[in-house]
């Protein structure tokens, strides 16, 4: 079955520096991954996937395969990129989605 | 369009009663979704629902969990009998065919068993 971990609930940065949240999946097949994130009273949406290979939000995620990681990256974190972040895996026929257990990120001012 | 709509938002009730959490999908949305959320666990799916039709229900925890979806604009989540660690944040999410994995989320059911 397949499995997705992120090994820190806590993440605190300070503006401006490099922040990279750690995504950790296991799947025999080939998989489609995901990050989605939750701001402070807002909803939880979708921010980017590995297909697109697009830069949101100044965030990217590079999937690599050999080391079944999908990690979310951003050279300089903003104070409102503070928030909840989980990512999700989707096998290559399915339609559900598998979270991870999310990590919080704080950036401090 | 306000979203996917979860009710209620809060929900306080006591052991052994029942609760009827309820979620009506985006419109056009052929996938609902329940999950639960808890510190422990994080984001769990529980059940799916593809064109009202339930298609994976491996995540409900047990037989006190059940849910409907009588049409494409209405589902619910029922608990009967309730217990303290059904405690949580409750989810609904729906998505078109063909994208499911951009799914749409509610606000959530914040549930408190006494």
């Amino acid at each position: 079955a397949q499995r997705v971990t992120q090994p820190e609930k806590l993440l605190s940065v300070f503006k401006g520096a490099p922040v990279e949240l750690k995504c950790n999946y296991s799947y025999s097949g080939s998989p489609e991954l995901f990050w989605y994130v939750q701001y402070s009273r807002q909803r939880l949406q979708l921010l980017l996937r590995h297909i697109s290979r697009e830069s949101i939000k100044g965030f990217t995620a590079d999937l690599n395969k050999g080391e079944t990681s999908f990690h979310l990256k951003k050279p300089f974190a903003q104070e409102e990129d503070s928030a909840m972040y989980y990512c999700a895996l989707k096998e290559n026929a399915g339609n559900m989605l598998t979270f991870g257990g999310g990590t919080r990120l704080m950036v401090k001012p | 369009d306000a979203g996917v709509i979860q009710s209620p938002r809060h929900e306080v009730t006591e052991m052994g009663q029942e609760v009827t959490l309820r979620c009506k999908p985006i419109s056009g949305h052929d996938y609902l979704f329940w999950y639960r959320q808890t510190m422990m666990r994080g984001l769990e799916l529980l059940i799916y629902f593809n064109n009202n039709v339930p298609i994976d229900d491996s995540g409900m925890p047990e037989d006190r969990f059940s849910a409907k979806m009588p049409n494409a604009s209405f589902s619910t989540l029922k608990i009967q009998p309730s217990e303290p660690r059904d405690s949580a944040v409750y989810f609904c999410a729906s998505s078109r065919q063909g994208l499911s994995y951009e799914q749409y989320f509610g606000p959530g059911t914040r549930l408190t068993v006494t």
